[in-house]
């Protein structure tokens, strides 16, 4: 079974300029998550899908970010525009349903860097 | 409103030492407690998790974690550690009834040294 995939890897951009994250989850998972690391700081919470609707986006950091769940299957992180401040590791994470919220499955992440 | 302290943001212990990974946690509400581990290059992996009876866990790779309510701890430890534990080691916590959000320590790296 594959696992968490996202794309790209890296992506490093200028500021100014728009990015989107792609995340695929793990097949027949509902749950879908998204979460940052900025250098040195903990890995924080963004938002939190149910199938293709936003259940809490209440770590979106501002209206620069917008996320999508087309279908309820893979999910995009769009930024528009990009700040210094967006440089950091992007993870998406995973989990099969309300009985398994706690069983988050996680991606390698996207590190994204804005000059 | 929650929130995860790592009280160590580096460790380095000598193969087949013994460690501990501390952890501390604060929350108005109850919650579940998670360790994650993240190896070179790759996404975080699940340790292990408290979610309700024993308040001791076992985890996968040997590792184990004590819930302590009272002081609102979770510390992981090992017994004996090898150079393939080397990798950072985050705790988190995920308040009940929040469609399962995680909220992160700042992360702990363990060095293992031969």
């Amino acid at each position: 079974e594959a696992g968490v995939t996202q794309f790209p890897s890296h992506s490093v951009i200028e500021k100014g300029q728009t990015v989107t994250l792609r995340c695929d989850p793990i097949s027949g998972h509902d749950n879908l998550y998204w979460y940052r690391r900025v250098m040195g700081k903990e890995i924080k919470f963004l938002l939190h899908f149910v199938k293709e609707s936003k259940q809490d986006e209440s770590g979106m950091p501002n209206n620069r970010f917008l996320a999508e769940r087309t279908g309820g299957t893979y999910s995009t992180l769009k930024v528009q525009p990009a700040e210094l401040e967006d440089s950091g590791v992007y993870f998406c994470a995973s989990s099969l349903g309300q009985g398994n919220l706690y069983e988050q499955y996680f991606g390698p992440g996207t590190r994204l860097t804005v000059t | 409103a929650q929130s995860v302290t790592q009280l160590d943001s580096q460790v380095p212990v000598f193969e087949e030492a013994p460690v501990e990974l501390r952890c501390n946690y604060s929350s108005s509400v109850s919650v579940y407690l998670f360790w994650y581990v993240q190896y070179p290059n790759q996404g975080l992996q699940l340790l292990l998790k408290y979610l309700s009876g024993s308040t001791l866990v076992k985890g996968i790779n040997g590792f184990e974690a004590e819930f302590n309510k009272s002081q609102t701890s979770f510390h992981l430890r090992k017994p004996s550690v090898h150079i393939s534990d080397t990798a950072e080691y985050f705790c988190a916590v995920s308040p009940y009834n929040q469609g399962g959000k995680l909220i992160f320590g700042q992360g702990t790296e363990l060095s293992v040294k031969p």
